[in-house]
């Protein structure tokens, strides 16, 4: 069966300093990947997805960018946070044919102080 | 990002009763939809997928697509305490997975 690993769990970081959340999927090749960000009582904003090595798709402008360097691996980077970065951020996948279903790792909570 | 639009609620309903959520959409080229459940400070999980337009059972929970109408429904049958959460609709145009800010329900014992 096909799981996904994102870490860490929670996160406290300074304003201006870097980021990187790492997310990897197991039991599955060639998987769709996605980064999404939930602010304090919203929904789900679609950050990044990717459908293959070295293929990042941007859904909204910001200081946050995203990385693939292997099939099962997707990597979400800043230079330097920003107050407004912080929230609860999603990692999924689908196994890449069109229907097919979005699952989430567990989360990572960036509180950006 | 395309639109999808839910009542933020919060909705309550009694225990045992149905509880109604729903979700309309912008994107005519929307393919495949969804309903997931979120705890809070959980990740959301999967509870149901439709991709044609009618009703899809499964449990307590059916699930209704009208295309035409761009509109996407989903029903709780029995209600019970433990599906208090935050429910999220998704639609899929393509590889993208647009969420709506979800419909808070509370179910009262």
């Amino acid at each position: 069966s096909q799981t996904i690993h994102q870490w860490p769990a929670t996160l406290v970081q300074p304003v201006g300093s870097p980021l990187s959340l790492e997310c990897t999927v197991e039991g599955t090749s060639n998987p769709n990947l996605y980064w999404y960000r939930q602010a304090a009582g919203r929904g789900l904003q679609l950050l990044f997805y990717s459908v293959g090595i070295g293929q990042i798709s941007s859904e909204v402008p910001q200081n946050l960018s995203a990385s693939r360097p292997q099939d099962r691996q997707f990597i979400l980077s800043s230079k330097k946070l920003l107050l407004s970065d912080s929230g609860f951020y999603l990692c999924a996948f689908t196994r890449g044919s069109t229907g097919e279903k979005l699952f989430f790792g567990s989360g990572t909570q960036l509180s950006v102080l | 990002q395309k639109e999808v639009e839910q009542n933020s609620g919060p909705l309550s309903v009694p225990e045992g009763a149905i509880a109604s959520l729903n979700c309309t959409y912008s994107d005519r080229g929307s393919q495949s939809f969804f309903w997931y459940r979120q705890y809070s400070g959980k990740s959301p999980e999967l509870i149901m997928s439709i991709y044609s337009n009618g009703d899809k059972e499964d449990g307590r929970f059916t699930a209704q697509l009208n295309k035409a109408s761009q509109y996407v429904s989903l029903l709780i049958r029995d209600s019970q305490p433990s599906d208090s959460a935050t429910y999220l609709c998704a639609v899929t145009p393509f590889h993208q997975f647009y969420f709506g800010t979800g419909t808070s329900l509370t179910v009262i014992p």
